[in-house]
């Protein structure tokens, strides 16, 4: 069975300063991974997502993900947060396209800003 | 072009009653899933339909059903609700043809149950 682990509940940082954020998961094969932001009282936009190819995938506002298999880990980052990025931030991990498109999401991280 | 469209966008129910949540696809997205995201929860996998059918279930009891429409539109349904039903439940398109390319969610509805 597949699953996702963020092991940081809460992370504040202040404004400017580097972000990154803890992502383990469990798949038996090639995982999919992706990065989910939160608004409170929104749905989920895709920040970014690793199918294959270059370990280190590119997203949306800023954002940079790294994919090791070694490690079973797939770390977001950001190297000077804004206040706007505060929100709560959901690794998942899903199925291989062909099959079924499950996907599972770890129990989130949110993050604060300080000025 | 019109995103994932959830109706209604909050809902008051009390226990035992029934309730039917709607979801609208994004344009040319097929493949309707169904999550239940509790408060300071992850989203929890419900179930997906794909052409009418109901492909995939999570580990929810059968309280919780759905059905999706030809025009790809999808409705969850609640029996006998609980006061854990409370919660945001959030509906994601995505195009079956072309794999994973990440949900589109829509911005779900709250419900609570009282």
């Amino acid at each position: 069975a597949q699953s996702v682990t963020q092991p940081d509940i809460h992370i504040t940082v202040s404004e400017g300063a580097s972000l990154e954020l803890r992502c383990n998961y469990s798949y038996g094969a090639t995982p999919y991974l992706f990065w989910y932001v939160q608004s409170p009282g929104q749905g989920l936009q895709l920040l970014l997502k690793y199918f294959s190819g270059d370990t280190l995938v590119q997203g949306i506002k800023g954002f940079e993900a790294e994919f090791k298999r070694s490690q079973s880990s797939f770390n977001l980052r950001k190297p000077s947060v804004h206040w706007s990025d505060a929100a709560e931030y959901f690794c998942a991990v899903g199925a291989p396209p062909g099959g079924y498109q499950k996907v599972t999401f770890g129990t989130g991280t949110k993050l604060q800003v300080i000025p | 072009d019109a995103g994932v469209t959830q109706s209604p966008t909050h809902l008051i129910k009390t226990r035992g009653q029934q309730v039917t949540l709607r979801c609208s696809p994004k344009s040319g997205h097929d493949t309707v899933s169904w999550y239940q995201q509790a408060l300071g929860q992850g989203p929890q996998f419900i179930f997906q339909y794909y052409e009418e059918e109901e492909r995939q279930r999570g580990n929810f009891p059968d309280r919780f059903s759905g059905h999706q429409f030809p025009n790809y539109s999808s409705e969850l349904n609640v029996n006998a609700l609980l006061l854990g039903d409370s919660a945001l439940y959030l509906c994601a398109s995505s195009p079956q043809d072309r794999g994973i390319n990440g949900y589109t969610f829509g911005s779900g509805t709250r419900l609570t149950v009282v």
